[in-house]
């Protein structure tokens, strides 16, 4: 089946040290996404890319950074830098149809929970 | 810039109660508008979306009407369940060139027997 796979599905940092979260996606999508979400205040992007070897920064961009090596995957690095990690982590694909106006789904993963211990 | 508001949470409803969720929209040109549902743990589904005024997307029971000329995308549905419970999004996408899914806050819908 395809679909958005997400590892772990919990993780636990230590103060100073670096993650990362894996995303891996076999819909042949362009497009990969990184959301933050916080209680009560919604997803807010992180970075996306558009294609291979690519990548922009979102609204919450500093502490973080990505790859995108391969089509397939959009590796998310939570680095010391970043002061408050503790969050919810959706990676998200959709194709990307050029320009003009995007009106396909977005396909989310099950998301990683990374708590700071 | 865009951006969507919707309507602050909890909702606490009984079962086969009428549901309505608020959101509203600003947006330059015509955006796309989209509803998400995430269950607990989970990531998000869409739920129903709308590409251009008047057109009303459904799914499982649930409907949303593009209404451009008060900006909004209300999410409604007449007998909800208790399976209905989670947080619901409303999302818009990016005009432009740039495929970028802008959300509200999220409303978390508590269903009960």
């Amino acid at each position: 089946d395809g679909g958005i796979t997400q590892s772990p599905k919990y993780l636990f940092r230590k103060e100073g040290q670096n993650v990362t979260l894996s995303c891996e996606q076999n819909l042949n999508h362009d497009a990969m996404y990184w959301y933050r979400q916080d209680p009560g205040q919604g997803l807010r992007l992180i970075y996306y890319s558009q294609i291979v070897n690519d990548f922009q920064k979102g609204d919450i961009a500093e502490g973080y950074s990505v790859s995108r090596e391969k089509k397939e995957s959009f590796p998310l690095t939570v680095t010391s830098a970043q002061k408050n990690p503790t969050a919810f982590y959706l990676c998200a694909s959709t194709p990307n149809p050029g320009q003009g106006k995007f009106s396909t789904e977005a396909f989310f993963g099950q998301g990683t929970r990374l708590t700071v211990v | 810039g865009n951006s969507v508001t919707q309507m602050e949470g909890p909702v606490t409803l009984s079962e086969e109660a009428f549901l309505t969720i608020n959101c509203t929209y600003t947006a330059t040109g015509y955006p796309s508008l989209f509803w998400y549902v995430q269950y607990p743990g989970e990531g998000l589904q869409l739920l129903l979306k709308a590409t251009k005024a008047d057109d009303k997307g459904s799914n499982k029971g649930f409907e949303a009407t593009y209404r451009k000329e008060t900006t909004s995308f209300h999410l409604e549905k007449g007998s909800v369940q208790v399976s209905d419970s989670a947080v619901y999004f409303c999302a818009l996408s990016g005009t432009g060139g740039y495929n970028k899914l802008i959300f509200g806050a999220g409303t978390r819908l508590a269903v009960h027997p």
